[in-house]
């Protein structure tokens, strides 16, 4: 069955460092892989899309990269900061076009 | 910036009665959806609607669930008879232009069956 993993423990790390959060997967193919963020009691924002063809993906201080052979794909968040605190979402196509989530992994940034 | 807007925020119903949970997708928005997150879960598929039809349903969606666009501007989701276990997060979506568009979510409704 297709499944998306990411950390379920919850990552906290300080101010000002870089947190790397991981997605990997198994029986997809995917041609893109998205990001999103969801904060409590809110629906998912997207962030990020990064096409099969695309290593890495850049949008000002979050860094995706794509690694189909490994099936993992690693968001970076550069220079974090506490408003960055929330539950950030992986999620893939399935075979029939519905986008599936991950459960997420939670990040906490502490001054 | 245009936003999905979803009604109501809450939802108390008792086992066995229906609901219609209510959205308002993005206005030049072709495809819609419906997920749901039971607290602590992850965010799961229901239903995706294009062109006024289901073009895709999950496990999850049986006969107790249905969808309608009515008027061309709402989209809602019905449950005819629900039980304890359909108390979750529900989260409305639409996308706009091709397939791997990205997914603009309303803020949800919270259901809670007693």
């Amino acid at each position: 069955s297709q499944k998306i993993e990411q950390n379920s423990e919850a990552l906290n790390i300080q101010e000002g460092k870089t947190a790397t959060l991981t997605c990997n997967y198994t029986n997809y193919s995917p041609a893109y892989l998205q990001w999103y963020r969801q904060d409590p009691g809110r629906g998912p924002v997207f962030l990020l899309l990064i096409r099969e063809n695309e290593k890495e993906k850049r949008k000002e201080r979050l860094k995706v990269t794509f690694d189909t052979t490994l099936k993992q794909s690693l968001f970076h968040i550069t220079a974090s900061q506490p408003a960055d605190s929330a539950t950030y979402l992986c999620a893939l196509v399935n075979s029939g076009y519905a986008l599936n989530f991950g459960k997420g992994t939670s990040l906490l940034v502490t001054p | 910036e245009p936003e999905v807007t979803q009604t109501p925020s809450h939802q108390v119903t008792q086992m066995g009665q229906e609901v219609i949970l209510r959205c308002v997708p993005i206005s030049n928005h072709l495809y819609f959806y419906w997920y749901r997150q039971i607290l602590g879960q992850k965010v799961e598929f229901l239903v995706s609607f294009y062109n006024n039809e289901i073009s895709e349903k999950s496990e999850i969606f049986d006969d107790q669930f249905s969808v309608e666009r009515p008027d061309g501007s709402n989209f809602t989701l019905k449950i005819r008879s629900t039980k304890l276990e359909d108390s979750a997060m529900y989260f409305c979506a639409s996308m706009g232009g091709s397939y791997n568009s990205p997914l603009h979510f309303g803020n949800g409704t919270r259901l809670t069956v007693t």
